[in-house]
C-alpha cells in the first residue's frame, strides 16, 4: 500500500529535550515536506526536500532541522523544543515539486511543556 | 507578501450545492490545489487547476481564474460525510502555501 508514515503519532516532552519525528514514504517520491498546523493559521511549510541531500527552508524553519540521506526518509529534528512548537505536524511527499498532489502522513501531535 | 484567503466557515444543507472561495496572492504559480481534511485526520487531495476554467470530478468541481487570483471549489449533492475542512494551496517554485482552510458544516 502506497503511504507516508510518521512516528511517533503523539508526543509530550519538556522544553529543551531534543527529539526526532520520523517520516518515511514508499512511493519513490522525490519531493518531501514538513508542515505544522495550528488553529486559524492552517498548514505552514517548515522545510522541504527536492531530492536526496537537497533541502531548503519553508516559511517557518526556525527551531527545526531536517536531513535527507535516503530518498524514502525525511526526519524532522527539534534540537531544543520550546512550548511555541506545540503543534500538529504533517509530513508529505509528492512525485516532484510543483504540479503534483501531495500525500500526507497521519500527523504527529507534539506538546512541549 | 504571499497569502491565500478563504472563509473560515460555511454551512449548507444536505443535498444542496455549496461553493468555497479562495483568493490568492503569490510570487510564483505552478498550480492551485484543493484538499479535504476531516477532523483529526490528514489532508487528502481533491483537485488541481493550472489553467483557467473548470475541472469537474464527480460531485466536486474546481474553478480557476489566474488573472483574478481566484479559485472556488463546488460541491454538489452534499452529503453528511462532506462535513470537513477544505484547504486551498498554491504551489510556487519549490514551496507550497496553504490557506487557513474553510470548515464546512452539512446539516440534515
Amino acid at each position: 500500500e502506497a503511504q507516508v508514515t510518521q512516528n511517533p503519532r503523539y508526543l509530550i516532552t519538556v522544553t529543551g529535550k531534543k527529539l526526532t519525528v520520523t517520516c518515511s514514504q514508499n512511493m519513490n517520491h522525490e519531493y518531501m515536506s514538513w508542515y505544522r498546523q495550528d488553529p486559524g493559521l492552517g498548514l505552514r511549510q517548515i522545510y522541504y526536500s527536492m531530492n536526496v541531500e537537497v533541502t531548503d527552508k519553508g516559511d517557518v524553519p526556525e527551531g527545526y532541522k531536517v536531513s535527507r540521506k535516503e530518498k524514502r526518509n525525511f526526519p524532522l529534528i527539534l534540537e531544543s523544543p520550546s512550548p511555541n512548537q506545540t503543534s500538529l505536524y504533517f509530513c508529505a511527499s509528492s512525485l516532484a515539486a510543483g504540479a503534483y498532489e501531495q500525500y500526507f502522513g497521519p500527523g504527529t501531535r507534539l506538546t512541549v511543556t | 507578501g504571499q497569502s491565500l484567503e478563504q472563509p473560515s466557515e460555511v454551512t449548507a444543507v444536505e443535498g444542496a450545492i455549496v461553493q468555497i472561495n479562495c483568493t490568492y496572492q503569490t510570487s510564483g504559480f505552478n498550480g492551485l490545489f484543493w484538499y479535504q481534511q476531516h477532523a483529526g485526520e490528514a489532508p487528502t487531495f481533491l483537485s488541481y487547476n493550472v489553467l483557467d476554467g473548470l475541472e469537474e470530478k464527480g460531485r466536486f468541481s474546481s474553478f480557476l481564474s489566474r488573472s483574478k487570483g481566484y479559485s472556488y471549489l463546488l460541491l454538489k449533492e452534499l452529503q453528511m460525510k462532506d462535513s470537513a475542512s477544505y484547504l486551498c494551496a498554491v504551489a510556487g517554485g519549490f514551496k507550497t502555501i496553504f490557506g487557513a482552510g474553510t470548515r464546512l458544516f452539512v446539516k440534515a
